[in-house]
């Protein structure tokens, strides 16, 4: 089983729905991103949680909200989604150890539709 | 604030060419890491290295090999003898040190058509 799940990996919604992107991991990681990626613009980093009780934006968080339920999982919304939300979505989880660096390990993506 | 730029948008070459990505990056920090990923047609992103930055050594893996060169802020990526199954959506990628959290900073990406 993949250590770090989207749910769910398509999805086709319309303009002012709210609809909620999940993720979940097993590898007992405190660190949980969430990225979007853009034609060209590579992924960008949208929030970030180093624990439950400690959530962050990233660069571009207007339009989103975030929710960490719980070590293991780490939920994306769109409140009122716009088409120019369509994107891929993804999910990243990375452990906090103390050392110089954690390697971030992701998602297989969800891909949004914004009609 | 850092900054990855990877001018090449896409690359198209015949099977058995060798194709150079190019990587430029930015950042006020001393310690950092630069990171390659894969990105396949099917979506999944696919880790292929990571250097910090006081490794300046070049590496190489197989058909793949990277250029660091700190004084120039280019982490530069080879494939030789270039195979269809390379073709792919190619990240460079830059995160500054532990303290920052390691957020990553991706570059535009490089899509790279390998012909037969």
């Amino acid at each position: 089983d993949a250590d770090v799940t989207q749910t769910p990996r398509n999805r086709i919604t319309k303009t002012g729905k709210r609809i909620m992107l999940e993720c979940s991991q097993t590898k007992g990681h405190d660190r949980m991103y969430w990225y979007r990626q853009d034609p060209g613009l590579g992924l960008r980093l949208i929030y970030y949680s180093f624990d439950v009780k400690d959530i962050n934006k990233g660069e571009i968080s207007d339009g989103y909200s975030v929710s960490r339920q719980a070590q293991a999982k780490f939920s994306l919304s769109l409140e009122s989604a716009i088409p120019n939300q369509t994107a891929l979505y993804f999910c990243a989880t990375s452990a906090d150890t103390g050392v110089p660096y954690n390697e971030q390990f992701f998602g297989p993506g969800t891909r949004l539709t914004v009609l | 604030a850092q900054k990855v730029t990877q001018a090449q948008t896409e690359i198209s070459v015949v099977e058995k060419e060798d194709v150079t990505l190019d990587c430029v990056y930015e950042t006020r920090d001393t310690t950092y890491y630069l990171f390659w990923y894969k990105q396949p047609p099917s979506g999944e992103l696919v880790f292929l290295i990571r250097r910090n930055s006081f490794d300046e050594q070049n590496e190489i893996s197989g058909r793949y090999s990277w250029n660091f060169q700190k004084s120039t802020s280019s982490f530069n990526f080879t494939i030789t003898a270039s195979q269809v199954v390379d073709s792919a959506v190619y990240f460079c990628a830059l995160s500054e040190a532990e303290a920052a959290g390691n957020k990553l900073t991706f570059g535009g990406g490089t899509r790279v058509l390998v012909k037969p």
